[in-house]
């Protein structure tokens, strides 16, 4: 089983609507989660950081973490165009602080259609 | 708004030959981080760094590969014979004590 599973997709949807992104995880040491947009052949683009069940809002981003059913989720509302790009989970074990690799999901392509 | 950079930007090799690739981290961060990415894969960890010493290093960081930190501001990746496999996207990356990584816009790696 691997460590994180993320679906590549591609997903496509029209413009405004809302997307859901998911990850789903098997360590439980992971309680750092983060959440990358990444262009082509560009690098990550850091969204969303949390450490807590629950949810955290930054505009039109909803992140979402569920720890008992060690599932991830990123909501994208009124959806544009600029948002397509692959968007990446990542997570880490802070337990080795200072040292906290990220392990990353393989990244969802999404395209936004207009 | 500060950020991680990275030169060169694209970087051709031959086998056998040495690189070096080069990262600037955010100024008041502590901790570094090397990643790389081959084409259509996942963004793989390769080695981190604290306080002028490796912290942790992938099973990818095999012999060939090496981290300095020599000024206090540049932060490089040297790999000392190229292989065809190791061409990548490598992207740096670096962390404050709230521990979110900001990543650079990586260097490409080609190597013929």
């Amino acid at each position: 089983q691997k460590e994180v599973e993320q679906d590549p997709g591609p997903l496509s949807v029209p413009e405004g609507a809302i997307v859901s992104l998911n990850c789903t995880y098997s360590n439980s040491a992971f309680q750092y989660f983060m959440w990358y947009r990444q262009y082509s052949r560009k690098g990550p683009e850091l969204l969303m950081y949390t450490y807590s069940s629950g949810n955290k809002e930054d505009g039109r981003f909803t992140a979402q973490v569920d720890k008992s059913s060690k599932y991830i989720s990123l909501f994208i509302r009124d959806s544009q165009p600029s948002d397509s790009a692959t968007y990446l989970c990542a997570m880490s074990d802070p337990s080795n602080f200072g040292n906290e690799k990220l392990t990353f999901g393989t990244g969802t392509r999404l395209t936004i259609i207009p | 708004e500060p950020e991680v950079t990275q030169t060169p930007s694209h970087q051709v090799t031959q086998m056998g030959q040495e690189v070096i690739l080069r990262c600037v981290p955010i100024s008041n961060h502590l901790y570094f981080y090397w990643y790389r990415q081959i084409l259509g894969q996942k963004v793989e960890f390769l080695v981190s760094f604290y306080n002028n010493e490796i912290s942790e290093k992938s099973e990818i960081f095999d012999d060939q590969f090496s981290v300095e930190r020599p000024d206090g501001s540049n932060f490089t990746l040297k790999i000392r014979s190229t292989k065809l496999e190791d061409s990548a996207m490598y992207f740096c990356a670096s962390t404050p004590p709230s521990r979110e990584q900001y990543f650079g816009p990586g260097t490409r790696l080609t190597v013929t």
